[in-house]
C-alpha cells in the first residue's frame, strides 16, 4: 500500500529553471495539499485541492502553480525557480473535502535552487 | 493571524519517564486538533487526533484538549529512545490547516 507517492525525491535546479513536482495517492482521498517546510518556519500550505477540478491558494502561493490532474494526482509547478524556493516540499491527502480530517504525507521532495 | 505555538525545545527526558508536549492556539472557534511525529529527514506521521475537551488515549500516547484555555497537549508515557523526534501540533482554522513549529523531543537512554 503506497499511500502518497512523491517524485522526484531530490532535485537541484538553477535560478530561472522550471520544474514540476509530482504527487499521487492511492487511498481514494478527495483532498490533496502541497506544503513547504523550512527550518524554524514549520510546515506552510502552498495550495490545496478539496476535490477533483478545484484548487485554492494557501498561505504561500506566490511563485507556484498547481494542477489537480484527476482524483489521484496533484502536481506543483515552479515556473521560474528562485533561491528562496529552496525547501523540502511535502504532498499530503485527506479523505474528506472538509478540513476536519487528518492529513497523510508523502516522503517529500528536497529541492535546492542554486 | 491564526497561530499555533509550541516550545521548540529540545525537551530531554530519561527513558521510561513521561514526556509532556504542549501547544497553544489563538482561535477559540477551532474544533479539530492533531499531533504528528516527524523523525529527522522524514515526513510527518499522524499520531493522534482530538476533537472534544478532555483526554484521549492510544497506547502510550494521551492527547489532552482544553478549549476554554486554548491548549492541547500530548503525553508520552514510558518514553523510549525511539520516541526521539519532532512533534508537530496542527489546528484547523476555518479553511486552513495550521501547523506549529514543532517541539524536538530527546529521550535519553
Amino acid at each position: 500500500n503506497a499511500g502518497v507517492t512523491q517524485t522526484p525525491k531530490f532535485q537541484v535546479l538553477k535560478t530561472g529553471q522550471s520544474m514540476t513536482l509530482q504527487c499521487a495517492q492511492d487511498m481514494n482521498h478527495n483532498s490533496m495539499y502541497w506544503y513547504r517546510q523550512d527550518p524554524g518556519m514549520g510546515l506552510r500550505l502552498i495550495y490545496y485541492s478539496a476535490s477533483e477540478g478545484t484548487t485554492d491558494k494557501g498561505e504561500v502561493p506566490n511563485g507556484y502553480n498547481v494542477s489537480r490532474l484527476n482524483k489521484r494526482e496533484f502536481s506543483l509547478r515552479l515556473e521560474s525557480a528562485a533561491p528562496s524556493q529552496t525547501s523540502v516540499y511535502f504532498c499530503a491527502s485527506s479523505e474528506g473535502t472538509g478540513w476536519d480530517q487528518p492529513q497523510h504525507f508523502g516522503d517529500g521532495t528536497r529541492l535546492s535552487i542554486l | 493571524q491564526k497561530e499555533v505555538e509550541q516550545n521548540s525545545g529540545p525537551l530531554s527526558v530519561p527513558e521510561g519517564a513521561i514526556a509532556s508536549l504542549n501547544c497553544t492556539y489563538s482561535d477559540r472557534g477551532s474544533q479539530s486538533f492533531f499531533w504528528y511525529r516527524q523523525y529527522s529527514g522524514k515526513s510527518p506521521e499522524l499520531i493522534m487526533s482530538i476533537y472534544s475537551n478532555g483526554d484521549k488515549e492510544d497506547g502510550r500516547f494521551t492527547a489532552q484538549l482544553n478549549k476554554a484555555s486554548q491548549y492541547v497537549s500530548l503525553l508520552i508515557r514510558d518514553s523510549q529512545p525511539s520516541d526521539s523526534a519532532t512533534y508537530l501540533c496542527a489546528v484547523i482554522y476555518g479553511q486552513n490547516f495550521v501547523f506549529g513549529p514543532g517541539t524536538r523531543l530527546s529521550v535519553l537512554p
